[in-house]
């Protein structure tokens, strides 16, 4: 297994544009959750979705954040307009749900930098 | 609600000696699991060790164990050998049995001294 697959693995864009973060899970997992990593908030779940539905996304900052799942193996996190403030390690992250005791899997994240 | 707390942000260790890193949790729950995370500077999150709260034996992977103190509701990673590989940050993690979300604590850095 390729294990979860992130993309880009850097981006770097400039202020007000959109940007595009996307996820692939591990085949068979149902659960999808998407991360924020700062040094000063640790490590934020933005959104979760259970079989391709949104769960949980009170965690999203505002309206500027959107997550979709069109199937079980793709996930994009979209930011328009972006600000600097959204600069920060992004990760996916992926489990089997009925397999709580097996924790979370997650991709190599995006580093994402808005100036 | 559930906490995780990690006391050490920052240890030090020389090689091939063995450091122990501390985490203590906070709940109510009876069924719930306790995980180990690292992260080099790759940035990778990667499992290190899983514990279930049933379990009265602690859980062991390779060089790595933990003791689980359940009353004393403490979570510690003993890592023997310590290995330059092993510089990162180590996350302690909780999972309720009945939610899907993870509580993290804050991590401590590792530092492996050749």
């Amino acid at each position: 297994d390729a294990g979860v697959i992130q993309s880009p693995r850097h981006e770097v864009t400039e202020m007000g544009q959109e940007v595009t973060l996307r996820c692939k899970p591990i085949s068979g997992h149902n659960s999808l959750f998407w991360y924020r990593q700062t040094m000063m908030r640790g490590l934020e779940l933005l959104i979760y979705f259970n079989n391709n539905v949104p769960i949980d996304d009170s965690g999203m900052p505002e309206d500027r954040f959107s997550a979709k799942m069109p199937n079980a193996s793709f996930s994009t996190l979209k930011i328009q307009p972006s600000e600097p403030r959204d600069s920060a390690v992004y990760f996916c992250a992926s489990s089997w749900s009925r397999r709580t005791n097996y924790g979370y899997t997650f991709g190599s994240g995006t580093r994402l930098t808005v100036v | 609600a559930q906490t995780v707390t990690q006391s050490q942000p920052e240890m030090s260790v020389q090689e091939a000696e063995t450091v122990t890193l501390s985490c203590t949790y906070d709940t109510s729950e009876s069924d719930y699991y306790l995980f180990w995370y690292k992260q080099p500077p790759s940035r990778q999150m990667i499992l290190v060790i899983r514990q279930e709260a049933y379990k009265q034996q602690n859980a062991t992977e390779n060089r790595f164990s933990v003791n689980f103190q359940k009353a004393a509701k403490s979570f510690s990673l003993k890592i023997s050998d310590s290995q330059l590989g092993d510089a990162a940050m180590y996350f302690c993690a909780y999972r309720s049995g009945s939610n899907y979300q993870l509580i993290w604590g804050a991590g401590t850095k590792l530092i492996i001294k050749p």
